[in-house]
């Protein structure tokens, strides 16, 4: 069954310091792959997506994610975090042929320090 | 803002009891997504309807059921509610059947 795996519940770092916030998926065919942001009380909001192509892909606000096939992971990267980072990160894969049915993983709360 | 609208923001209910959640996608998208976010299982895909039909279907309970008016804007109705049904429902939009999904700020369902 498709899956998707963040290992981290929890992952607090200093502003300004980098981050990188694990994904791993499990699913047969080539997957589609996204990183959403939720603020708290707020929606979720798309930060990249992955499809295919250039296995590094850019996002809004200074993150960027990695697509590894042979480790099957999605790790998502910014290299300097700011005080407003702090959200949950959820990474997703895309079903059906894209976006339709997204499977969500369990969600990574990042707390800043500043 | 995403553009995707959901009322109400909250609503507390008594277990056994009905209720309807609204979401009002974004100008010219015709596919509305509902999610159910729960602390126990996590962001949960429910269903799926593009241009008034059902297009993909999740865990959706048989006593959940939502639809799709002519205008596009889609309800989600939660019957004989339980206490496991108090979560954070999520309506999304998109412009087609398979395009970037915009997300709503969730109504909130408390059943007591």
């Amino acid at each position: 069954a498709q899956s998707v795996t963040q290992p981290d519940i929890h992952i607090t770092v200093s502003e300004g310091a980098s981050l990188e916030l694990r994904c791993n998926y499990s699913y047969g065919a080539t997957p589609y792959l996204f990183w959403y942001v939720q603020s708290p009380g707020q929606g979720l909001q798309l930060l990249l997506k992955y499809f295919s192509g250039d296995t590094l892909v850019q996002g809004i606000k200074g993150f960027e994610a990695e697509f590894k096939r042979s480790q099957s992971s999605f790790n998502l990267r910014k290299p300097s975090v700011h005080w407003s980072d702090a959200a949950e990160y959820f990474c997703a894969v895309g079903l059906s042929g894209g976006y339709n049915k997204l499977i969500f993983g369990a969600g990574t709360r990042l707390a800043v320090h500043p | 803002d995403s553009g995707v609208t959901q009322t109400p923001k909250h609503l507390i209910t008594a277990t056994g009891q009905r209720v309807t959640l609204r979401c009002s996608p974004r100008s010219g998208d015709l596919s509305v997504y509902w999610y159910q976010q729960s602390l126990d299982q996590g962001l949960q895909f429910l269903i799926q309807y593009y241009n008034g039909e059902e297009r993909a279907k999740g865990n959706i309970l048989e006593r959940f059921s939502a639809q799709q008016f002519p205008d596009l804007h889609s309800e989600l109705n939660l019957s004989s509610l339980e206490l496991g049904d108090s979560a954070l429902y999520f309506c999304a939009s998109s412009v087609g059947a398979y395009n970037e999904q915009f997300f709503g700020p969730g109504t909130r369902l408390t059943v007591l």
